[in-house]
């Protein structure tokens, strides 16, 4: 089946500085990517949906400004943390979609956890 | 926005006996309901979903239903396996938008 790469799995920084997650689909075109953050013991939250080529859709209460994303080809979005605070640790998913034809279905990537000392 | 409830939150199985797993939701157009496994530091697998225009589907020991006039899905794991043990997340999505119930931690006991 279709493979949905993160990368990195895990990165730990420090606070203040900013951390780029990439997620890309390995054979298949995404037209459409979804951002996704994970506390512990908790569901996972949609932060922003990530069109190729358009600007970034966020839900409501996510700072655009705070957590950028970039789509910029139908294989990878990536998206960025920045001056990442201890707050934003958690754990980051991407989920693509696979839009060739049919309703298509949902891909999520193996996550990345984010850690801000 | 969609509201989507799960319950139980924690489920313990003998070996072989069968786990159930009910969601609602509250969006009626919505139209596109996955069932994801999640093991211990990894991303979802989605496991078997449904779409709006069935009512019933089944993947070996594992079978869903929906319910739309009462807004509500269901996941059924026949003959439960130590290998079952994970978190289960259902979901609900108009046009894939997910919105995730609050997960499930089903423990099989050998």
């Amino acid at each position: 089946g279709a493979v949905v790469s993160q990368h990195p799995s895990r990165v730990i920084c420090k606070s203040g500085t900013s951390v780029k997650i990439e997620c890309r689909s390995l054979d298949f075109q995404a037209t459409t990517m979804f951002w996704y953050r994970q506390f512990p013991k908790q569901s996972l939250m949609l932060m922003a949906t990530s069109n190729e080529g358009s600007k970034a859709t966020y839900e409501q209460g996510v700072e655009k400004d705070k957590f950028l994303i970039n789509h910029a080809s139908l294989t990878l979005s990536t998206l960025t943390v920045t001056s990442a605070h201890p707050e934003d640790s958690s754990f980051y998913i991407c989920s693509a979609r696979d839009g060739a034809g049919g309703p298509g279905e949902l891909f999520f990537g193996e996550g990345s956890r984010l850690t801000v000392l | 926005g969609e509201n989507v409830e799960q319950h139980p939150s924690t489920l313990s199985v003998q070996e072989g006996d069968s786990a159930v797993i009910k969601c609602t939701y509250s969006d009626s157009a919505s139209n596109y309901f996955p069932w994801y496994k999640q093991e211990l530091g990894k991303g979802p697998q989605l496991i078997i979903d449904i779409r709006s225009n069935v009512g019933e589907k089944k993947d070996q020991r594992i079978a869903v239903t929906l319910n739309k006039t009462a807004k509500h899905f269901s996941l059924h794991i026949t003959e439960t396996q130590p290998e079952d043990s994970a978190v289960y997340f259902c979901a609900a999505a108009n046009d894939y938008k997910l919105s995730f119930g609050a997960g499930t931690t089903v423990t099989v006991r050998a």
